[in-house]
């Protein structure tokens, strides 16, 4: 079973510019994550989707961080503007009922971005 | 604010020795997982124990949970240097499938 893609898997931008992150999940997993990761923390949820609805975007900060779920599968986060405390990694995750329950998170290598 | 705190943040170990590693959270939950993080990768599932469960194994690693006392352990058994890694538990409610995340150990097996 081929796991979570991420693209692209290292990005270095300047602040004020925009960037876009890119998450393809486990096939047939309804259920995706965009986290978060700053240096020496854990991983704190962006957003969460079902199918292709957003279920929780509490801590997303909506002036400059977007995301979408077109078609219940691929997903994208976008940031414009990025500033300096941008800088982390973000991690997509997906969950689903094809294997390991719905409570089990399947995760992405991750894209590391640097805001210089 | 995240959920889980992890004691210790690093823990050193010589290989073939046994690593525990504590979790503390502060609300009710339906389950705890342990995930593992490799450097500069993305995080791996270990373990899910759920709320109405005291004790689980999965070859070298066994995980409690105290529910009374909020706490859970994880104990990796004759440590390996490819278990060196952060560990992270990660706890999750009723219904959402949400996960809040600790800020891990660092754990460090020396060949």
């Amino acid at each position: 079973e081929a796991g979570v893609a991420q693209s692209p898997r290292y990005k270095i931008i300047e602040k004020r510019q925009s960037v876009a992150f890119w998450c393809n999940p486990i096939s047939g997993h309804a259920t995706l994550y965009w986290y978060q990761q700053i240096l020496g923390q854990g991983p704190k949820l962006l957003i969460q989707f079902q199918n292709n609805g957003v279920v929780d975007d509490s801590q997303l900060p909506k002036d400059r961080f977007s995301a979408e779920r077109l078609k219940g599968v691929d997903s994208t986060l976008k940031i414009q503007p990025a500033k300096l405390e941008d800088s982390a990694v973000y991690l997509c995750a997906s969950s689903g009922w094809t294997s390991g329950g719905g409570d089990t998170q399947y995760f992405g290598p991750g894209t590391r971005l640097t805001v210089l | 604010s995240q959920q889980g705190e992890e004691d210790p943040q690093a823990l050193s170990i010589q290989e073939g020795e046994n690593a525990t590693m504590n979790c503390s959270y502060k609300t009710s939950i339906n389950n705890l997982q342990w995930y593992r993080q490799n450097s500069g990768r993305g995080l791996v599932h270990l373990i899910l124990i759920r709320s109405n469960e005291r004790e689980k194994h999965s070859g070298r690693l066994r995980v409690t949970l105290d529910t009374s006392k909020k706490s859970s352990s994880l104990l990796i058994t004759a440590s390996r240097a490819a278990d060196t890694a952060s560990y992270f538990c990660a706890t999750g409610g009723a219904g959402s499938y949400q996960l809040t995340f600790g800020k891990g150990t660092k754990l460090s097996v020396i060949p």
